[in-house]
Parts: C-alpha cells; sequence; structure tokens
C-alpha cells in the first residue's frame, strides 16, 4: 500500500540533544513537507522540498534542519537550539494541491 | 499573520443535527480550498475539497459552501454523527504549500 511512514511514533529527548524524526513516502510524490502541531494552533510549516537537494524554511525553521537526499525521505532534525520541542510532527507528501499525511511524531523533552 | 482564519475553535453537536465550521481568508490567489479531518494522535485525512470557481460541493452529508466575493468558505456536516467527533481544518493554497486554518474541535453528544 502507497503511503507515508513516519517513525518514531513517540520520542523523548533530553535537554541539549539532537534527535532525528523520519519520514518516508512511497507515492511518488515530488514535494514533501514538516509541520508542527500544538494544541489550539493548527499546523505551522517547517520545511519544505518540492524536489530533491533541494528545500525551503516554513514559518517556523529556527532550531529544526532537514535533507532531502532521495525523493521518498524528508528527516527531520530537531536541534538543541529549539527551546521549546515538545510537539506533535506531522510530515506530508504532495502531487500537487492535495497532501498525504503521515501519523505523526509525538516529541517530549525530558 | 494567519492567512486563513478558523471558527468557532470548539463545537458541540447534539446526534443528528448540523454542525458548521467557518473559514475566512485574504489571499485572492488562493485557488483550492479543501477540510481535512483529524482523529487524535492521527495525522489530518482529507475531507473534501472545492475549487473557487464552485459555490458548493456535496460529498454524502459533508457540504462546502463558497463564497469567492466575501472570501469566505464553510463545512457543514448535516446529520452529525458520534464518529464524526474530530478537529476539521480549513485550507488554502497557493504556490506550492496549502495555508491551514487554527482548527475546530468538534465533539458530537450522543
Amino acid at each position: 500500500d502507497g503511503g507515508i511512514t513516519q517513525s518514531p511514533k513517540y520520542l523523548f529527548r533530553k535537554e541539549g540533544q539532537n534527535v532525528t524524526l523520519s519520514c518516508e513516502q512511497n507515492l511518488n510524490h515530488d514535494a514533501m513537507y514538516w509541520y508542527r502541531q500544538d494544541p489550539g494552533q493548527g499546523l505551522r510549516l517547517i520545511y519544505y522540498s518540492q524536489i530533491v537537494n533541494d528545500f525551503q524554511k516554513g514559518d517556523i525553521a529556527e532550531g529544526y534542519s532537514v535533507s532531502r537526499e532521495k525523493k521518498e525521505s524528508f528527516p527531520l532534525t530537531v536541534t538543541s537550539a529549539q527551546k521549546n520541542p515538545t510537539a506533535f510532527y506531522l510530515c506530508a507528501s504532495s502531487p500537487g494541491r492535495s497532501y498525504t499525511f503521515g501519523s505523526g511524531t509525538r516529541l517530549t523533552v525530558v | 499573520q494567519q492567512q486563513v482564519k478558523q471558527s468557532p475553535q470548539s463545537l458541540i453537536v447534539q446526534k443528528g443535527g448540523i454542525s458548521i465550521i467557518n473559514c475566512a481568508y485574504e489571499n485572492t490567489a488562493f485557488d483550492y480550498f479543501p477540510w481535512y479531518q483529524q482523529f487524535p494522535g492521527k495525522g489530518p485525512a482529507l475531507l473534501i475539497a472545492i475549487r473557487p470557481d464552485v459555490s458548493e460541493k456535496k460529498e454524502g452529508r459533508f457540504t462546502i459552501s463558497f463564497n469567492k466575493s466575501a472570501k469566505q468558505f464553510s463545512l457543514h456536516i448535516m446529520d452529525s454523527q458520534p464518529g464524526d467527533s474530530a478537529t476539521y481544518f480549513c485550507a488554502a493554497w497557493h504556490f506550492n504549500k496549502f495555508y491551514f486554518g487554527s482548527g475546530t474541535k468538534l465533539n458530537v453528544k450522543p
């Protein structure tokens, strides 16, 4: 079945640590996106990529980094510079005017 | 600056009633308007969508009403069921990405 796989489902980060969230898609979509979801704040765009080896900052890119070395993969690294990383992170892919979302990763700082 | 404003933030409806969620936008370059449904701990899934040259689209119990001159669109859920209890996001598409509303948490009481 085609879809987007996010892993892990739950992730715990210690203060000062970098962590990487995985996002893999087998839909052959060119574009991929990372969103952060906080209660009452909707979906905020972190980074997006329209093509391999290219990506753009979204509205809240500070403290995050991404790479797009393969069409299928768009990992997100939450760096120690992100002061409030506890949130639900959603990855999406798109052929244009339609998103398919993954099931999300819940990141908690401990 | 939030480009898509959604209301209400939360909504309680009795089973069998009509749920109505509203969104407003400013950017006339938006050219595609979907609604996404999200259950707790899951990624959003496309529910229904409309293009700005159409004033209404209906799929089963779900209807989008679109008012281009007012730059507003709304989701109507007829005969609301407890299984419809979820968070709903409106969105608008422009230049390779969606802009999302802040979400409405719908609770349908049995």
